[in-house]
């Protein structure tokens, strides 16, 4: 089955930076995008970009350039968030998704990673 | 930039009908998909498109669109169905993809 599985745990310090990695199986890792969420404690969804496993281009919300940075490693079917300048507001659970779309009219997020907790704190 | 705004809280009672809806100028031209979040749990897929489900969620689960709004209705609500509730969508104006604020379910 499709499975997208997240590294651990991470504790930063303000400023550090942070690599989360998403490892995908069970389907063709090129046929599909993957997308980036995160979710601060008790707060809602907050997209924050996206991979074309294929091409490696990559789309990030706005508030996040020059911050997050989405790459890929095709021959382990990963994908990886890096985010640097970390600040206390980013601690968060962030989330990898895989994307299905369908005649460029409705896209979907399934399945989902288990999410990585990001602590930032000095 | 657009935004997909949903209530923040809902309640139903148990076996009665919920419908839980978002809002925004986007969905005239795009559909919405949703997802239901248990604490402690990532978001799971229950709904996408016009009124598609994954395998695995109980037909008691539906969608609608109309206009700007897109609806997700729980047909005779069970305590399991007691979650958050997220709409998202492509967008037609800032960042490419969006979610709604999230609607928190009660199962009374």
């Amino acid at each position: 089955q499709v499975q997208l599985v997240q590294s651990g745990a991470e504790v930063q310090k303000p400023g550090a930076s942070v690599r989360v990695s998403c490892r995908t199986s069970g389907y063709t890792f090129t046929d599909h995008y993957i997308h980036w969420m995160r979710q601060a404690p008790g707060q809602g969804l907050e997209w924050m970009g996206c991979i074309n496993p294929k091409s490696g281009t990559t789309h990030n919300a706005q508030r996040f350039q020059g911050r997050v940075t989405l790459t890929r490693d095709t021959s382990v079917n990963t994908v990886y968030m890096d985010m640097t300048r970390l600040r206390s507001d980013d601690t968060a659970v962030y989330f990898c998704a895989r994307d299905i779309s369908w005649q460029d009219l409705v896209w979907w997020l399934d399945p989902w990673g288990q999410g990585t907790l990001v602590t930032v704190s000095s | 930039s657009s935004e997909l705004t949903q209530d923040p809280a809902v309640s139903v009672a148990l076996g009665q009908t919920v419908r839980i809806t978002c809002q925004g100028d986007t969905l005239r031209k795009y559909y919405a998909s949703w997802y239901q979040q248990k604490p402690g749990q990532a978001p799971a897929l229950v709904i996408y498109g016009k009124n598609n489900r994954p395998s695995g969620i109980p037909d008691r689960f539906s969608g609608s669109n109309t206009g700007n709004t897109a609806s997700l209705t729980i047909t005779g609500a069970q305590a399991e169905d007691e979650a958050d509730y997220y709409c998202y969508s492509r967008d037609t104006s800032g960042d490419p993809w969006v979610f709604g604020g999230g609607t928190q379910l009660t199962v009374l």
